[in-house]
C-alpha cells in the first residue's frame, strides 16, 4: 500500500524568507499523482500545487514550488517570500492514476511564520 | 463559481446516536469524496461517489455510509455513533473520478 510520511511535524520560518518542506512516499507504481495541501485554522484544505508523475518539470505556482525526486521517492515543498497567512499546516498527498479515488495523505508538518 | 459546502459546522451526539453529514459539490463536478481527519493527523478516506455510485472505500466499516443525489450533492451517514467517531469531516469534489479534488470547509463531529 502506498504511504506517505512528513517528517518534520513543525517547521518555523521568518518572514519574507524561504522555508522547505519535505515529503516522501512509498509506491510501486510508476503513474501517479502528487499534491500539496495547505489547512489554515479555517480547517479548510486548499489545493497549493499538483505535480504529474510523468511530468519531469517541477510544478511552480507563484511563491510555492516542489522539487520533485521520482527515483528517491521525495517530494518537497519550498515557500519563497514566506508570508504571515501562508502559517498553517501543510499537507503532502498520494494518488494512484489507476486507483483514482483514494488519495493517501501525510501526518502534516505545522507551519509557523515569524514577523 | 460556489464552492464545495458542508452542513452542519458542528455536530455533538452521545455514543450509539446516528448522524448524517451534507455535501453541495462545485458546480460542474460529479465526483465526492469524504474523508475523516482525527486531531493531529491527515485526512483518511472513507469513501467515492461517482454518478450516483459508490466508486471506492477505504478501511471504514458498514456503518459508515453514503449516497450522492442526481444534483451530485452527497450524504455520509454513520450508525452506532463510537467515541472515535469524533473527527472533523471532509468532503471534496472533482469534475472528474481522476481529477484534482477541492475541499470543502468540514463538519466538526464530536461524539460524548
Amino acid at each position: 500500500a502506498q504511504t506517505v510520511t512528513q517528517s518534520q511535524p513543525e517547521m518555523s520560518v521568518q518572514e519574507a524568507e524561504t522555508v522547505t518542506l519535505s515529503c516522501t512516499y512509498d509506491t510501486s507504481e510508476s503513474d501517479y499523482y502528487l499534491f500539496w495541501y495547505k489547512q489554515p485554522p479555517s480547517r479548510q484544505m486548499i489545493l497549493v500545487i499538483r505535480q504529474e508523475a510523468y511530468k519531469q518539470q517541477n510544478a511552480t505556482e507563484n511563491r510555492f514550488s516542489v522539487n520533485f525526486q521520482k527515483a528517491a521517492k521525495s517530494f518537497s515543498l519550498k515557500i519563497s517570500d514566506s508570508q504571515l497567512g501562508d502559517a498553517a499546516m501543510y499537507f503532502c498527498a498520494y494518488r494512484s492514476a489507476d486507483n483514482n479515488n483514494d488519495m493517501r495523505f501525510g501526518a502534516g508538518t505545522r507551519l509557523t511564520v515569524k514577523p | 463559481e460556489t464552492g464545495v459546502t458542508q452542513s452542519p459546522t458542528h455536530l455533538i451526539k452521545t455514543r450509539g446516536q446516528q448522524v448524517t453529514l451534507r455535501c453541495s459539490s462545485q458546480s460542474g463536478h460529479n465526483t465526492v469524496s469524504w474523508y475523516q481527519q482525527a486531531l493531529g493527523q491527515g485526512p483518511q478516506f472513507i469513501f467515492q461517489y461517482y454518478r450516483e455510485e459508490e466508486n471506492g472505500r477505504g478501511n471504514f466499516p458498514p456503518r459508515f455510509s453514503g449516497l450522492q443525489f442526481p444534483n451530485y450533492s452527497s450524504e455520509l451517514n454513520v450508525n452506532a455513533l463510537e467515541l472515535d467517531d469524533s473527527a472533523l469531516y471532509l468532503c471534496a469534489s472533482s469534475p472528474r473520478r481522476a481529477d484534482t479534488q477541492y475541499f470543502g470547509p468540514g463538519t466538526r463531529l464530536t461524539v460524548l
